[in-house]
């Protein structure tokens, strides 16, 4: 079975300083990897994905990602955090080899302050 | 293009009523699928469909129903709603079955059972 674990209800940062929201997956194969962001009272909005290649992946809005495949983790990351990046992230995963499920993590409320 | 519409956005029902959650995309993607949002558990998925014609059980089908009679559309059918069925429910979707494709979500359906 595959799962997904953000260790982090919330992550708090200070505008202008770097952030990290933090995940770590399981599959049985090879994975594909997912960032999405909720704000209030919104569907998912996606941020970015890991399909294959360079490890580092960029997305929307200045975020990126990395792939770390011995660990086990795709943590979000982005260089200067804004006042407006404030939402729920949730990563998830998908295993090429096992059909459609997707699985999401628990979320990690970004809060960035002024 | 409006991508995945869900209606209604808000409802209250009283337990043991029936409702229908509608789902429509114009994206002709071929797989569309049903998720619930509660505190702390991310996204579990539902119900999914790989086609019209075609559906399948995801984590917690227990209590819903679904159907895909055109590529469009995908309703969600609570028969006898219960109070553990009160959550936000997103439609989503993706433009192949076995691929890295990007899945898109709906708004979300505020669903609140009294």
């Amino acid at each position: 079975a595959q799962s997904v674990a953000q260790p982090e209800d919330q992550v708090n940062v200070a505008e202008g300083n770097p952030l990290t929201v933090k995940c770590t997956y399981s599959v049985s194969g090879n994975p594909y990897l997912f960032w999405y962001v909720q704000y209030p009272n919104r569907g998912l909005q996606f941020l970015l994905k890991y399909i294959t290649g360079d490890n580092l992946v960029k997305g929307s809005y200045g975020f990126e990602a990395e792939f770390n495949k011995s660990q086990t983790s795709f943590h979000l990351k982005k260089p200067s955090a804004l006042v407006s990046d404030s939402a729920l992230y949730f990563c998830a995963v998908r295993d090429k080899n096992a059909g459609n499920m997707l699985t999401f993590g628990g979320g990690t409320r970004l809060m960035v302050k002024p | 293009n409006a991508g995945v519409t869900q209606t209604p956005k808000f409802q209250v029902l009283k337990t043991g009523q029936s409702m229908t959650l509608q789902c429509a995309q114009d994206m002709n993607h071929e797989y569309m699928s049903w998720y619930r949002q509660d505190p702390g558990m991310g996204l579990r998925l539902i119900h999914y469909s790989v086609g019209a014609g075609i559906t399948d059980q995801g984590e917690v089908p227990n209590g819903y129903n679904v159907s895909r009679s055109t590529t469009e559309d995908f309703p969600l059918r609570l028969l006898s709603a219960a109070p553990s069925q009160t959550s936000v429910y997103f439609c989503a979707s993706r433009l192949q079955v076995s691929s890295g494709n990007t899945i898109y979500f709906g708004e979300g359906s505020w669903l609140t059972v009294v």
